[in-house]
């Protein structure tokens, strides 16, 4: 079985430039999750979707940040303009449908994004 | 406020020797625990995760973790470490107090010496 796929892998932009990443799911996964994570930081979640459908943006700097997760499949995370305390690794993560406390959520490489 | 702590920053084992990787929780309502270890410029790998039943909770690469209710821990332990297992690991927790989402912690450095 594939993994959650990312990309980028790193990228470096300058402050006030926009910058996005992507996101493919397990297959057959409906629930995903985008996390910032601040070196020597647990996770911090941003955005969580199910299906197409936000379940929690609470996190999100939404006057900088988007995010978007057309037909339920695929995500793209968007900052514009870019601060340099969005300098982070980006993980985007997805679970079984179920969408229980229980679900095991699985994780991509991340992308690890620096901001000059 | 819900929270997840690992009171460790770093932990430093000899290779072949037990570790310990310690995780206390608070949250209301029935905890879901988990834990996930991550390599240098590699993301969030699953090891493990408690829902219910044998407090006793087996997982990848030998690790095992044991659930106290009584002193709301989760400690991540191995009877034999390995130089490959150092790496960050972290203690999460979801309930229905955090609408399922996980509460992490920040992470305990595990490193193995020869």
């Amino acid at each position: 079985e594939a993994g959650v796929a990312q990309s980028p892998r790193y990228k470096i932009i300058e402050k006030r430039q926009s910058v996005a990443f992507w996101c493919n799911p397990i297959s057959g996964h409906a629930t995903l999750y985008w996390y910032q994570q601040i070196l020597g930081q647990g996770p911090k979640l941003l955005i969580q979707f199910q299906n197409n459908g936000v379940v929690d943006d609470s996190q999100l700097p939404k006057d900088r940040f988007s995010a978007e997760r057309l037909k339920g499949v695929d995500s793209t995370l968007k900052i514009q303009p870019a601060k340099l305390e969005d300098s982070a690794v980006y993980l985007c993560a997805s679970s079984k449908p179920a969408g229980l406390s229980t679900d095991t959520q699985y994780f991509g490489p991340g992308t690890r994004l620096t901001v000059l | 406020a819900q929270s997840v702590a690992q009171p460790e920053d770093q932990v430093n084992v000899a290779e072949g020797n037990p570790l310990t990787v310690k995780c206390t929780y608070s949250v209301s309502g029935n905890p879901y625990l988990f834990w996930y270890v991550q390599y240098p410029n590699r993301g969030l790998q699953f090891l493990l995760k408690y829902i219910t039943g044998d407090n006793l909770v087996k997982g990848s690469y030998g690790f095992e973790a044991e659930f106290n209710k009584s002193q709301t821990s989760f400690h991540l332990k191995k009877p034999s470490a390995l130089v490959s297992d150092s790496a960050l690991y972290f203690c999460a927790v979801s309930t229905t107090g955090s609408n399922y989402q996980l509460i992490w912690g920040a992470g305990t450095k595990l490193i193995i010496k020869p």
